[in-house]
């Protein structure tokens, strides 16, 4: 089945700084999805990117399609406390109405 | 504009024990999916339903486990003669169209504990 893998698992960002997280899959993609989950929380949809190289941001947070479709990438900038959590990538299971997620970046945001 | 709607928000057992865990789609919203999520994991898919149907419970185990979502009233994921590695958080996403492309929205969640 569809697997998307996640880079790196865990993160320790000093406030202030950027950073990247990235997802990865070994087919091509049709879409791919980012949703957040603050400690304790629910997840939260962010964003869905369809088109090969297609970026779009939101504030401080950059997202990317790679151009095959087979990866994606979360830029934040400018960490702040808030963006502490754990950040979800999900593409569609091939063949099926649901999503596979991977298993999430923990960001640290040390102050 | 309530969103999805879970209880309990947590709910103890002990072992043997049945679980019922319940959860109202947003208002609008026809199609269920129920996730389970270990400390420190991602979500792990369980199963998909619309209105009276399973339209795919391949990640849900065959035994103990059920789920409906009837005609009226929320969506219940049963768990039967629980076991202390049942403890959990079961979350239920919503969307509102049929299809892999949809985002969705997710309820609080359910925090079971297995004593």
């Amino acid at each position: 089945g569809q697997q998307v893998m996640q880079i790196p698992q865990y993160q320790h960002v000093q406030e202030g700084e950027d950073f990247t997280t990235y997802c990865n899959s070994s087919t091509t993609l049709s879409n791919i999805q980012w949703y957040k989950q603050r400690p304790g929380g629910h997840p939260v949809f962010l964003i869905q990117l369809v088109k090969s190289g297609e970026v779009k941001k939101q504030k401080r947070l950059t997202f990317q399609f790679g151009e095959a479709k087979k990866n994606s990438s979360l830029h934040i900038t400018a960490t702040q406390t808030t963006d502490v959590g754990t950040y979800f990538c999900a593409a569609p299971w091939y063949g099926n109405n649901r999503l596979a997620f991977g298993k999430g970046n923990q960001v640290v945001v040390i102050p | 504009n309530a969103g999805v709607m879970q209880n309990p928000r947590h709910l103890v057992r002990r072992r043997g024990q049945e679980a019922r865990l319940r959860c109202s789609p947003m208002k609008g919203h026809s199609h269920v999916y129920w996730y389970r999520q270990l400390p420190e994991e991602g979500l792990k898919f369980m199963v998909y339903l619309q209105k009276e149907n399973i339209i795919d419970e391949s990640g849900m185990p065959k035994e103990r486990f059920s789920a409906e979502f009837p005609k009226e009233g929320p969506s219940i994921l049963r768990i039967q003669q629980v076991v202390r590695g049942d403890s959990a958080a079961y979350f239920c996403a919503s969307s509102d169209r049929v299809g892999n492309n949809q985002p969705q929205h997710f309820g609080d969640g359910t925090r079971l504990s297995i004593l």
